[in-house]
Order: structure tokens, then sequence, then C-alpha cells
């Protein structure tokens, strides 16, 4: 059974540019999660795809979208970086049912530095 | 709103010591799920446990156990003869039992189990 990928494992962008970071989810699941984590805090929820549609989106602005693709990978774009947007990037999957919630299982993450 | 609250921020233990790490939550909902995620300084979250609110048995799974009091709304995870391979970051984490699974995190415990 293969976990869950991200890429790239570091990137390194200026203010105002534009990032794209990729998940594999876990062979099975069909919903994918995003979380962003600041340096010494606990991550925090972006958004999340169940079957190609957002199911569910945290307090974070409209640059920071997403897609599912018929694979259940996914993609976090963020638009116009800040230097706010520095932080790892979480990607977690699961088994997305209509009636309970089901584990999340994470990847690797990606750190993204913005300078 | 839902909320979790990890108060010790950092625990230094010396190996075979016991520890408990705690978690107090706070939710609305009357079924929820509680989880305990491990964070290595790799960075990836590696899922321990999950807990639904219905369910206050305790659990033991070799060396950890779990001791979920929903009178206290504490999940507090004890580390039994605690070894180096234990130091990481520890998660509590909250999710609503239907509908989408976003994951609220506390901002976790740092734990340094010396020599």
């Amino acid at each position: 059974e293969t976990g869950v990928t991200q890429s790239p494992t570091h990137l390194i962008k200026t203010r105002g540019q534009q990032v794209t970071l990729r998940c594999s989810s876990q062979s099975g699941h069909n919903t994918v999660s995003w979380y962003q984590q600041a340096l010494g805090q606990g991550p925090q929820f972006i958004f999340q795809y169940y079957r190609e549609e957002e199911n569910g989106r945290g307090n974070f602005p409209p640059r920071f979208s997403g897609l599912q693709f018929p694979n259940y990978s996914s993609e976090l774009n963020v638009n116009a970086l800040e230097l706010d947007d520095s932080a790892l990037y979480l990607c977690a999957s699961s088994l997305g049912r209509d009636r309970e919630a089901d584990t999340q299982y994470f990847g690797p993450g990606t750190r993204l530095t913005v300078l | 709103a839902q909320k979790v609250t990890q108060a010790q921020t950092e625990i230094s233990v010396v190996e075979k010591e016991d520890v408990t790490l705690d978690c107090v939550y706070e939710t609305r909902d009357t079924t929820y799920y509680l989880f305990w995620y491990k964070q290595p300084p790799s960075g990836e979250l590696v899922f321990l446990i999950r807990r639904n609110s219905f369910d206050e048995q305790n659990e033991i799974s070799g060396r950890y156990s779990w001791n979920f009091q929903k009178s206290t709304s504490s999940f507090n995870f004890t580390i039994t003869a605690s070894q180096v391979v234990d130091s990481a970051v520890y998660f509590c984490a909250l999710s609503e039992a239907l509908g989408f699974q976003k994951l609220v995190f506390g901002t976790g415990t740092r734990l340094l189990v010396s020599p």
C-alpha cells in the first residue's frame, strides 16, 4: 500500500510569486485535505476535496486554491505569495464516507520559504 | 467553535521514565472524534489513535495508553518506559464526526527523551 506523497520537498519563492504544491493520496482514498503549519504551531486546516469537489474550507484567503483530479491526487496553489506564507504544507488523505469522518493520513510535507 | 489545548509546551524526561501528555478539548458537538499524532523531526504527522466520543474506554497499545474522560473534556496520552525514539512533537486533534473531516489541532507538546 502506497502512502501519501508530496512534491516538492522544499521550495523557495519570492514575495508576489505563485506556487503549486502536489499531493498523491494513499491508495483507495478519495478525500484530500491540506493544512498549513507555521513554525512552532499546530497545523491549520486550509481546505478539503472529496471526489474532485471542494468539501470545506478554513479561514484562508481566496489566493489559496486547490484542485483534485480523477485519480484523487491534488494540488494546492497559492498566488501573490506573502512572507507569512512561509510554512510546512501538509497534505492528508482519507476514505471519505457520507456518514462518518475517517482518519487522515499525512504526507511528509512541503516546506515553503518566501523571501 | 472547536478548540484543543495542550498546555505543556515541552517536556524533558530521561529514558525509561513514564510521561503523560495532556490534552483538553472544547466542542458543542455531541458526536466527535479525538486523535493523537506524532511529528518526528522529519515533519510527517504519524497517526497514533482515533477515539469516538461515545467510547470512553481507555486504550493501551504496547507502551502507549490513552485516558479519555468526557467529564473533564480530556484525552491524555501516556508513554510508559520512554525511549529516545519517542522524542518528537505530539499533537492532539479534534474533528466533528459527521460531514467533512476538518481536524482542529492543539499547539503540540515537544517531548525530549534523553539517554
